[in-house]
Formats: C-alpha cells, structure tokens, sequence
C-alpha cells in the first residue's frame, strides 16, 4: 500500500536558518503530491503541491521538488520566520487509491528569534 | 468563497455514547472525506462521499459510519465510542472528476472537531 515517511522531529532553528524536512513515499505509479501545514488548533492548510514526476512545488518561500527517481519531495525554505513555527505533513494521493491522501507523521518545526 | 466548516469545535463524549459531527463543504466541491487525527500524529483517511455515495473507505469498523446531502455538506456518525477515538476529526472537501477520480489538486479542510471519549 501507499505510504508516506518524514524525518523525525522536533525541528528547532533560528530565525533566517535554512529548512529542510525530508520526505520519501512508497506508491505504485505516479502519485501526487504535497505538503501541508497545520499551525495550533488549526486544520491543515495546502502549502503546496506536485503532481508528476520534476515538478516543483512553491509557495510563501517554501519549495519541494518530485523526484522519481529517489520517490522524495523534501520541503526546503532559506530562511525561516518565526510565523512558519507549526506542524508540515507530506502526503501523497495515489491513483489506485482515488482521491485519499496518505500523511506522514509530520514534523513539529519551531523557530526561535 | 466560503472555506469548509465543521461543527462542533469541541465535544467531550462518554464511552459508549454516539456522536455525530457535521461538516459544511466550499461551494463548488461535491465530495466530502473524513480524516481522524490522533495526537501527535498525522491523519488517518476514514471514508470519502461522492454525490451521496460512499466512494472509498479506509481501516475503520462500521460503527463509523457517513452520509452526504444533496448540498454536499457531510455528517461523520460514531456508535458506541471508545476511549481511543479520542482525536481531531478533519472534514475535506474537493471537486472530483474523471473516472479515476484521481486528484490533482489539494483537498480543503475545515479547522476540525476535538473529540474527547472519557
């Protein structure tokens, strides 16, 4: 079955540091995929999104590329606000599973001034 | 355009009592999942209505059960609750087509219902 897997957490960095948060899948042919971000006592709101294979996915700094090749869409930011503290999930939405998302675990990031 | 909106926000329950939830989909979106969200944890899929008709279910008993109304909005029933479906519950709506019902956009989600089974 489809499954998502997200580094471990907490991430804790500085102001202006540079993020990464790694993210690799399993799922037979080309899922799509994303990130999302729920910040406290919130639901989850799309970050952004990649439905095949080189796309690259953008939004408010934030990046992630598909790779195929290594079934990865690591979230990338250069430089953190203090406002991007809040839990990222990855997941995926996979062809044979119609339209449900898989998440992954998420990971907590809080970034200090 | 309105978002999605889930009702109640917060609800505490007695185990062995049944609960319904209520979500209220974007306009324009005609299908409607259900995601439970333990603490700590990311979200479970539960089940997905498409034009009032269950349309994908993941690994939850049938004491966990979904309608959809002509207007799309959604109800999430749950008999005979346990202590361990204390959780986050999170509506989603989207706008389904093609007869994979493939997505490739993201889902909407609403702010969620915090059940707590005591």
């Amino acid at each position: 079955g489809n499954s998502v897997t997200q580094m471990e957490g907490p991430v804790t960095l500085s102001e202006e540091a540079f993020l990464t948060i790694n993210c690799t899948y399993t799922a037979t042919g080309y899922p799509s995929l994303f990130w999302y971000v729920q910040y406290p006592g919130e639901g989850l709101q799309l970050l952004l999104k990649a439905t095949k294979a080189d796309d690259k996915g953008s939004n408010k700094g934030f990046e992630a590329t598909y790779r195929k090749e290594t079934t990865s869409f690591h979230l990338e930011k250069g430089s953190v606000q203090v406002s991007d503290s809040a839990v990222y999930f990855c997941a995926l939405s996979g062809l044979t599973s119609g339209s449900r998302l898989t998440f992954g675990e998420g990971t907590q990031l809080t970034v200090n001034p | 355009e309105t978002g999605v909106t889930q009702s109640p926000t917060h609800l505490i329950k007695t185990r062995g009592q049944q609960v319904t939830l209520r979500c209220s989909s974007q306009s324009g979106h005609n299908t409607v999942s259900w995601y439970q969200q333990a603490l700590g944890q990311g979200p479970q899929f539960i089940f997905q209505y498409y034009r009032e008709e269950e349309n994908g279910r993941g690994n939850f008993p049938p004491r966990f059960s979904g309608l959809q109304f002509p207007n799309y909005s959604s109800e999430l029933n749950v008999n005979a609750l346990e202590l361990d479906d204390s959780a986050l519950y999170l509506c989603a709506s989207s706008l389904a087509g093609g007869q994979t019902m493939k997505f490739r956009y993201g889902y909407t989600f609403g702010s969620g219902t915090r059940l707590t089974v005591v």
